[in-house]
């Protein structure tokens, strides 16, 4: 079974400061990874994904994550935030080929001017 | 392309009553789920459809909820009675049937059982 873990549940930072949102996975098998965003009042939006390949992947506006096997890890970064970007960001896990995705407990990060 | 719609946005009723929350997926896609999202979590998976048949319900609390999808489109997700536990907002994604496709969300449905 897998399961992860958001190390932070608020996450506070300076418009146009760089911000690191943490994830960790735990799965005894091949996983795909996730991140989702969910802005005020809308629903869960996909923002990147791991399936294979290059441990890097980049969504459209800037965020860019790294898939770390050795140390399951998933963790989201952008060097200069946006208060736009004041949202909840949930990880999620599942293994490859499946299709029962675990998200993690979500991280809100705030964005102040 | 219209995206996933749920309905009704919010439900407040009391303890002991039903309650039921429809679903449209985005059209073409197969696989349809329903969640449930508490206060300050991720969330957890309910049940998932491919097509009318429920292929993984194992987290579904049997006793009081039930879900259908008829004709494979559309889906209903009832609970009867609700209990004051049952508090939180209920998802509904769906996505094209390939393992690590994206799901598309709806906004949910926020029940409150007084």
């Amino acid at each position: 079974a897998q399961s992860v873990t958001q190390l932070d549940s608020q996450v506070p930072v300076f418009e146009e400061a760089p911000v690191e949102l943490r994830c960790n996975y735990s799965s005894s098998v091949s996983v795909y990874l996730f991140w989702y965003v969910q802005y005020p009042n809308q629903g869960l939006q996909l923002l990147l994904k791991y399936l294979s390949g290059s441990t890097l992947v980049e969504s459209i506006n800037g965020f860019e994550a790294e898939f770390n096997k050795s140390q399951t890890s998933f963790h989201l970064r952008k060097p200069s935030v946006h208060i736009s970007d004041t949202a909840e960001y949930f990880c999620a896990v599942s293994e490859t080929g499946g299709f029962k995705t675990i998200f993690g407990a979500g991280t809100r990060l705030f964005v102040k001017a | 392309e219209a995206g996933v719609v749920q309905s009704p946005r919010y439900k407040i009723i009391e303890k002991k009553q039903p309650v039921a929350f429809w679903c449209n997926p985005i059209s073409g896609h197969n696989t349809l789920y329903w969640y449930l999202q508490n206060l300050g979590q991720g969330p957890e998976l309910l049940i998932r459809y491919e097509n009318e048949e429920a292929v993984d319900d194992s987290q579904l609390p049997k006793d009081r909820f039930s879900a259908e999808r008829l004709k494979g489109v559309d889906s209903t997700l009832k609970i009867q009675p609700a209990e004051l536990g049952d508090s939180a907002v209920y998802l509904c994604a769906s996505s094209l049937g390939t393992a690590g496709n994206e799901q598309f969300f709806g906004p949910g449905t926020r029940l409150t059982v007084l």
